[in-house]
């Protein structure tokens, strides 16, 4: 059976770090790009960071540029979201999710790509940001 | 960054209806854009990939279409269970990989 399950959401202060992980299991990890999704209470989806297959291109949204880190363990079956300097617009619910091509695809133009959409998705985990 | 823009915010249907949702893209992103669907208290479900090719497991009522800026999403005969939120994103150009702001749909 396939399954992402994330942990490590919780209360943290503002300026504190977290640690997210998300374990993953019936799939072959090691030949997908991995990413990171967010949803703060009442606003839509926000992609949070991404990683291919072979760590080899990484991404951040820009409000979490130089804050977080994105990682993965492909031995362990694991991807991880280290957030430092955290502020109160972090609280949101945090999706693990996979990407649905298998290490790059080539377009209808021609052009190469390592990241895509997202085929399967953990059920979150909460950090809220608060005093 | 490549900004999505769905319309409308809100969609109201009585069920049995057609349904066709708007995504629209700030600069070309040939045919690289996926759907999403995402109902209270679960996570997202993809519903379509390469703006058109339906995902594991997705009824024949979900379709997409477009290509460029311009992409639409149609739901044949509305369901009860497809009163949800739908959400357009881009994969095209990164970083970063942007969601519209996503259409709900609910129950005239």
């Amino acid at each position: 059976e396939v399954q992402l399950v994330e942990s490590g959401g919780g209360l943290v202060q503002p300026g504190r770090s977290l640690r997210l992980s998300c374990e993953v299991s019936g799939f072959s990890f090691d030949d997908y790009a991995m990413h990171w999704v967010r949803r703060a209470p009442g606003k839509g989806l926000e992609w949070v960071a991404g990683l291919s297959w072979n760590s080899n291109s990484i991404g951040y949204a820009g409000s979490v540029k130089g804050r977080f880190t994105i990682s993965r363990d492909n031995a362990k079956k694991a991807l991880y979201l280290e957030m430092s300097s955290l502020r109160i617009e972090d609280t949101a619910f945090y999706y693990c999710a996979k990407d649905i091509t298998k290490r790059y695809y080539y377009d209808d133009s021609g052009n190469y790509h390592v990241l895509s959409a997202f085929d399967l998705w953990g059920q979150g985990t909460f950090v809220t940001v608060s005093t | 960054e490549v900004v999505m823009t769905q319309s409308p915010a809100t969609l109201s249907v009585p069920p049995g209806e057609r349904v066709t949702l708007s995504c629209r893209a700030s600069q070309s992103i040939s045919t690289n854009l996926a759907w999403y669907q995402q109902k209270p208290g679960q996570a997202p479900r993809l519903l379509i990939y390469e703006a058109s090719t339906r995902a594991t497991a997705i009824p024949v009522r979900f379709s997409g279409s477009g290509s460029g800026t311009e992409f639409t999403l149609t739901i044949s005969s509305l369901q009860s269970e497809d009163f949800a939120l739908y959400y357009c994103q881009q994969y095209n150009s990164w970083p970063p990989l942007t969601f519209g702001g996503g259409t709900k749909v609910e129950i005239k």
